[in-house]
């Protein structure tokens, strides 16, 4: 299994400029989480989803938007790229159920906004 | 959601216990006491997660207060690999949400 893979690994944009960020899990999880970390800080919650077709809001949700289409992946979009927005982010699953909420991390999208 | 106080900063020697301390005294009684970790910006990873009882596992002690207003993550022998940033969270299955705080930069020195 792959566990969470993340596409791109790295891009820079301009002000502006509008990109769509992929995660992907092979675990069939039901949840599944987009994150930011700046320099320094903990990872903060941008939205969420709880099962195909389903989104919520985290704690900084402000020019993000997301789609969970199909069961798998999970999509963060910006629309208008800007400077704050500078940061890596990282996806993250786990499935449903009782038990340990663990949750599975993928490597990181590194991304500038020039 | 509960909030943690960890140190910001702890170093190691190689071999030796690691003890990382977390305060969380807000804590609600059905809320866990989760600990991850972060080695060299890659993506957090799952250490350890208890409620009221002493956990163990092939990673990791995770040692919690009678009163759990605190806990103690205990790393028994250290090695250079374990350095890292370690994260205690309080967590709530009813918002099903990770809430990072800054972490404990942990250096473990040969």
């Amino acid at each position: 299994n792959a566990g969470v893979t993340q596409t791109p690994k790295f891009r820079v944009l301009k002000t502006g400029q509008s990109m769509t960020l992929l995660c992907a899990q092979d675990m069939n999880h039901e949840y599944m989480y987009w994150y930011r970390q700046d320099p320094g800080m903990g990872l903060r919650l941008i939205h969420y989803s709880v099962g195909e077709g389903t989104t919520a809001k985290g704690e900084v949700p402000d020019g993000y938007n997301v789609s969970r289409l199909k069961k798998q992946n999970f999509l963060l979009g910006l629309e208008s790229a800007a400077p704050s927005q500078t940061s890596v982010y990282f996806c993250a699953s786990r499935p449903q159920g009782a038990g340990s909420h663990e949750q599975f991390f993928g490597p990181g999208t590194r991304l500038t906004v020039l | 959601d509960a909030k943690t106080t960890q140190p910001t900063s702890m170093d190691c020697a190689e071999g030796r216990a690691a003890n990382l301390p977390c305060n969380h005294s807000t804590i609600s009684g059905n809320e866990y006491v989760y600990w991850y970790r972060q080695i060299h910006s890659q993506g957090p990873q799952y250490i350890i997660h208890g409620l009221k009882n002493n956990e163990t596992n092939e990673m990791a002690s995770l040692i919690i207060t009678e009163d759990r207003k605190s806990s103690t993550l205990i790393l028994p022998h250290a090695t250079l690999r374990d350095t890292a940033v370690y994260y205690c969270i309080v967590y709530s299955s009813n918002t099903g949400k990770l809430i990072f705080g800054q972490g404990t930069t942990l250096q473990v020195k040969p």
